[in-house]
């Protein structure tokens, strides 16, 4: 069984949809959570960052974090079309992210 | 702002040459980069830390013979995939912190080993 586990999809949705992404995780020392967005043939951008549990907004993103049921997602308002991608869930245990165990992404498709 | 500039973005050769990938950090130093390697629809798999000035700390499973790692200056680490064989054909990735936690990505490498 994977550390991180990730739906690949792929999820379609016309525009102005709302987006969840999801990642579930077994490594309880994990206590830093990352969501990465990644265009075909390109290294990924990182989107969201947020420590131990809870929430985090920027923008049309939202991240949540439930360390008690180690599970962590991503929102997306009023999707776009640019925000086709994938998109990755990665963790860490400390502040080295280099290190992070990354999920196998969720393939985004947004339909004008 | 920080960059993470990787070269060449697509590199066609064939078996038994070797292929030099290079990263470079722009407008910040960077002690520590972080080479990895991505199957199609897989995630990213960390192959080593690349360190300057000293030796690079491989992952299990990586071959330090087969994937030359070399880190000589705080704006410059560079991956040479020796004796390249098809199996080696996949997308490389590096990453480089610029203080923190956060990661910048370059902009990864397609090989293609015939």
């Amino acid at each position: 069984q994977k550390e991180v586990e990730q739906d690949p999809g792929p999820l379609s949705v016309p525009e102005g949809a709302i987006v969840s992404l999801n990642c579930t995780y077994s490594n309880s020392a994990f206590q830093y959570f990352m969501w990465y967005r990644q265009y075909s043939r390109k290294g990924p951008e990182l989107l969201m960052y947020t420590y131990s549990s809870g929430n985090k907004e920027d923008g049309r993103f939202t991240a949540q974090v439930d360390k008690s049921s180690k599970y962590i997602s991503l929102f997306i308002r009023d999707s776009q079309p640019s925000d086709s991608a994938t998109y990755l869930c990665a963790m860490s245990e400390n502040t080295n992210a280099g290190k992070s165990t990354f999920g196998d992404g969720t393939t985004l498709t947004v339909k004008p | 702002g920080a960059v993470v500039s990787q070269h060449p973005s697509r590199v066609i050769c064939k078996s038994g040459t070797s292929v030099k990938i290079e990263c470079r950090s722009l407008d910040f130093q960077a002690t520590t980069m972080f080479w990895y390697r991505q199957f199609p629809k897989q995630s990213l798999m960390l192959m080593a830390t690349s360190n300057e000035g000293s030796k690079a700390t491989y992952e299990q499973g990586v071959e330090k013979d087969k994937f030359l790692i070399n880190h000589a200056s705080l704006t410059l680490s560079t991956l040479t995939v020796t004796s390249a064989h098809p199996e080696d054909s996949s997308f490389y990735i590096c990453s480089a912190s610029r203080g923190g936690e956060k990661l910048l990505f370059g902009s990864g490498t397609q090989l293609s080993v015939l």
